[in-house]
């Protein structure tokens, strides 16, 4: 049974570029979470997904940054017009259906780096 | 507005000695209280939690001490073992909050 798969695992973009980051959850989980941490710093909450549906994004920027998980295939977290302070790692989590009392699985992060 | 803080952003130990890492929080709303661990290059692994209700939880090696009235939690790993060598967070939500709020973390590093 695969874990959370993210990919790529390593990004590299130049300011003003795009980047997308891909997050495939655990089998049988339908709720996804997006976190970003910067150097020397926690987790940070983004967005919480499930199938279609944008639970919460309180934790994304209004600007530039969107995610989405759609009925079919992976979710994802585009940044577009990328800036140097977008360099971090990003990680997605899955858990099951019920969101308080499950553990949420993490993927391996993506990193970023703007150059 | 650091909610949760783990102050010391490393931890030194010595193979079978008792490791001690711990954390504290202000939100006293916070009702749930989670440890991962994390290899590098890799995403966090759930190690252990404890519900508010509680002062301690136990699992194997690994037991999480929970003091409300001082708004501090640790977690104990006897005996320490080199694979234990990985950045240890701290994180915490409330009951009504599925979004856990996460320190900063404290490397921990076992001595042979």
């Amino acid at each position: 049974n695969a874990g959370v798969m993210q990919n790529p695992r390593h990004l590299v973009r130049r300011r003003g570029q795009e980047a997308r980051l891909r997050c495939s959850p655990m089998k049988g989980h339908s709720h996804v979470y997006w976190y970003r941490q910067l150097p020397e710093e926690g987790l940070k909450f983004m967005v919480y997904l499930q199938k279609e549906n944008i639970i919460d994004e309180s934790g994304m920027p209004k600007e530039r940054f969107s995610a989405e998980f759609p009925k079919e295939g992976p979710s994802i977290l585009r940044i577009q017009q990328v800036v140097r302070g977008d360099s971090a790692a990003y990680f997605c989590a899955s858990s099951p259906a019920g969101q308080f009392d499950n553990e949420q699985f993490f993927g391996p992060g993506t990193r970023l780096t703007v150059l | 507005d650091q909610q949760v803080k783990q102050n010391s952003p490393s931890l030194s130990v010595q193979e079978g000695r008792i490791s001690i890492l711990n954390c504290d929080y202000t939100n006293s709303m916070f009702d749930y209280f989670l440890w991962y661990k994390k290899y590098p290059a890799e995403g966090p692994t759930f190690l252990i939690s404890i519900s508010s209700i509680k002062d301690k939880n136990e699992d194997g090696r690994f037991t999480v001490f929970l003091n409300k009235s001082a708004k501090h939690l640790s977690l104990h790993i006897v005996p320490s073992q080199p694979g234990d060598s990985a950045v240890y967070f701290c994180a915490a939500r409330t009951d009504s909050n599925y979004q856990l709020i996460w320190g900063a973390g404290t490397k921990l590093i076992i001595k042979p």
